[in-house]
């Protein structure tokens, strides 16, 4: 299965601050339909998780344009400029071009 | 607007099944593919399976093949999640989630199930 490591575990910050969110795969998620499946997630406490960004960079819609994605192949970055109150939550990144769909560990915002 | 409204928390002894409903609105039912993932507490996030609700197929991961069995019922627009032989380590929440091109994109708010004696 396909291993996705997200760095940091846990993210402190301040309300406006920008941060970035790591994922990296142990195979390249590109898969032979030109399409690399890699998806991230928030969610927030005791709420389902939510899409944010899918197919790596495309924003779902309803979301705030301060998240963006960006990667290819193993490398993925979510980042957040300038982080609200509500961005507070697990975030994780999700991969479905190699079966099965496998998820990241979780990134933690937190404030500072 | 899509909604995917889960049924309530279960509790099962050792040894016995529990069956988790997912009730989709909004959409056409047989439109897209739903997925089930499991968060057990205070942890992450893993794929179970999902189902096809037009063929009735489904695919499963490794681990789960013995223990969930998804099914689902398009005259009431319903996915349905069953777990068998529970133990400790089912205890968990469920959510099911729809796939759209590249994402769940909708997800139901959650089943706690929680294994006792």
């Amino acid at each position: 299965d396909v291993v996705l490591t997200q760095t940091p575990p846990t993210l402190s910050a301040t309300i406006g601050q920008s941060v970035s969110i790591s994922c990296r795969s142990s195979q390249s998620l590109l898969h032979s339909n030109g399409n690399t499946y890699l998806n991230w997630l928030l969610q927030r406490p005791g709420q389902p998780p939510q899409l944010l960004i899918y197919l790596v960079s495309r924003l779902e819609s309803g979301v705030p344009n301060r998240f963006s994605g960006s990667g290819s192949g193993t490398d993925f970055t979510l980042k957040i400029s300038g982080v609200e109150a509500e961005d507070l939550g697990v975030y994780y990144c999700v991969q479905s071009t190699h079966a099965p769909d496998t998820f990241g560990a979780g990134t933690k915002l937190e404030l500072k | 607007e899509v909604q995917l409204q889960q049924s309530g928390p279960e509790v099962g002894r050792p040894g016995s099944s529990v069956k988790i409903s997912c009730k989709a609105s909004g959409y056409t039912f047989t439109d897209y593919v739903m997925n089930w993932v499991k968060q057990s507490p205070g942890q992450g996030l893993e794929w179970i399976g999902w189902i096809d609700p037009e063929y009735g197929s489904t695919d499963y991961a490794e681990k789960f093949k013995k223990k969930a069995t998804l099914t689902a019922d398009t005259s009431s627009n319903t996915a349905y999640i069953q777990l068998s032989s529970l133990t400790s380590e089912d205890t968990a929440t469920y959510f099911c989630a729809r796939e759209d091109y590249g994402g769940y994109d909708y997800w139901g708010q959650g089943v706690m199930v929680t294994v006792s004696s």
